[in-house]
């Protein structure tokens, strides 16, 4: 999908062990984002990336964290994944339509049981 | 008040109708708009992007934005089954502030 995928794409692990999602990109873009979706809440953001090394949080980061230490990749860690973190989770990039639009990954269905 | 609002339907349409999807958005700082489809089981694609109030027309599709009433709607022309879907709205500013995206409208077009 333009340039950007996610890894893995179905995951199924246990609570309280450590996970980790990856966001490559082969377009050399600044901004990176990850969001997970849920029914009923929409797409709501996690973490975001403006630079290698630079990263900020989102509306929903409790329990997330995030690392940029090359351009092309952007990981999202669930340090002890809990059920309420059963979700898509959906990594994207900006740089499209003028520099505006996101291109999002195909997402990585993560279960947590 | 959230920052964007839209209504999640579901809304079912039989094929051939004209469809209207709004958002309605609270800061007037907001500089771009967008509307993003999403098939089941992927990820949002960017469908339509504007940079200012009108219409801005793409095929069967029409974007418009009412920046004084905050204000932003997707009509879909002729629709067809392969238009049913999850529409999201999203507003922008340049910089570094992200995207803020509506929570979306489930679109059922029926043959």
């Amino acid at each position: 999908d333009a340039g950007i995928t996610q890894s893995p794409r179905h995951k199924v692990t246990e609570t309280g062990t450590p996970v980790t999602l990856r966001c490559h990109q082969t377009e050399n873009h600044r901004y990176m984002y990850w969001y997970r979706q849920d029914p009923g809440h929409g797409l709501r953001l996690i973490h975001y990336s403006y630079g290698v090394k630079d990263t900020d949080k989102g509306e929903v980061s409790d329990g997330y964290s995030v690392s940029r230490s090359k351009t092309e990749d952007f990981l999202l860690t669930l340090e002890s994944a809990t059920s309420s973190q059963t979700s898509v989770y959906f990594c994207a990039i900006r740089g499209t339509a003028g520099g505006e639009g996101y291109t999002f990954g195909s997402g990585t269905r993560l279960t947590v049981v | 008040q959230k920052e964007v609002e839209q209504d999640p339907g579901p809304l079912s349409v039989p094929e051939g109708a004209i469809v209207s999807l709004n958002c309605t958005y609270s800061n007037s700082a907001f500089q771009y708009f967008m509307w993003y489809r999403q098939y089941s089981r992927k990820g949002p694609e960017l469908l339509m992007y504007t940079y200012s109030s009108g219409n801005k027309e793409d095929g069967r599709f029409t974007a418009q934005v009412d920046k004084s009433s905050k204000y932003i709607s997707l009509f879909i022309r002729d629709s067809q089954p392969s238009d049913s879907a999850t529409y999201l709205c999203a507003v922008g500013n340049s910089g570094n502030t992200p995207l803020v995206f509506g929570k979306g409208t489930r679109l059922s077009v029926i043959a």
